[in-house]
């Protein structure tokens, strides 16, 4: 039973632009949100994070915005920078023991 | 300092053979998942330790997958009579604690493949 998607398997982005990532639930009980990025042969690393009580949460260039009635949060990175090319997985906390479901990812590639 | 570590990196083994899977978590963790990654979807969660003992193992596709933790570290996956579908990257994170103020640190991931 997947409850957390991300229906966008790929982006393209220009170097400096914007990158906009999206992720949508269906478990209106979520209330924790991350976050991870990672890279071909490595493990997920965590990125950033946002709790139900909040709709923004900003750390240096990413931003997660939480839309909570939508059921929907978004990544904005800026501005983009070759580096950030990764997949990057959007994940809700399921319970209270760490129990993370994570979407499908999205592939970002941010190009010169 | 050190990371999760997971060994082997690669595994590739043949149908209805037994494997193990190694994870060493970061020192002083003492909450420990398993994860999954199939080809082209994300991490899907296996079986959660809490010290020693499994305190959520609900993940586990079936009685072909068991995972220990004797002394409260490392851990192993074990699956045995192996198939075709078990195929996939086998990911251990490690937490210092509870969430949601401490978060899962990810291994590198065992490649495991069935023939």
């Amino acid at each position: 039973d997947q409850q957390v998607k991300q229906n966008s398997p790929s982006l393209s982005v220009q170097e400096g632009r914007i990158s906009i990532l999206n992720c949508d639930y269906t478990n209106s009980m979520f209330d924790y949100f991350l976050w991870y990025k990672k890279y071909p042969a490595e493990g997920p690393t965590f990125l950033i994070s946002i709790s139900s009580i909040k709709d923004k949460n900003e750390d240096g260039r990413f931003t997660v915005f939480l839309n909570k009635s939508a059921k929907h949060l978004s990544l904005h990175i800026v501005p983009s920078q070759p580096g950030d090319s990764a997949v990057y997985f959007c994940a809700a906390l399921t319970d209270s023991w760490g129990k993370l479901q994570f979407g499908a990812g999205t592939q970002v590639v941010v190009t010169p | 300092g050190a990371g999760v570590s997971q060994t082997p990196s690669n595994k590739v083994t043949e149908k209805g053979k037994y494997v193990e899977l190694r994870c060493d978590p970061i020192s002083g963790h003492t909450a420990l998942y398993w994860y999954r990654q199939s080809l082209g979807q994300g991490p899907e969660f296996l079986i959660y330790f809490q010290g020693t003992g499994a305190a959520d193992d609900s993940g586990l596709p079936n009685d072909r997958f068991f995972a220990v933790r004797p002394e409260g570290s490392v851990s192993t996956l074990k699956i045995q009579r192996t198939e075709r579908g078990d195929s996939a990257v086998y990911l251990c994170a490690s937490s210092p604690g509870l969430p949601p103020e401490n978060t899962q640190y990810f291994g590198p991931g065992t490649r495991l493949t069935v023939l």
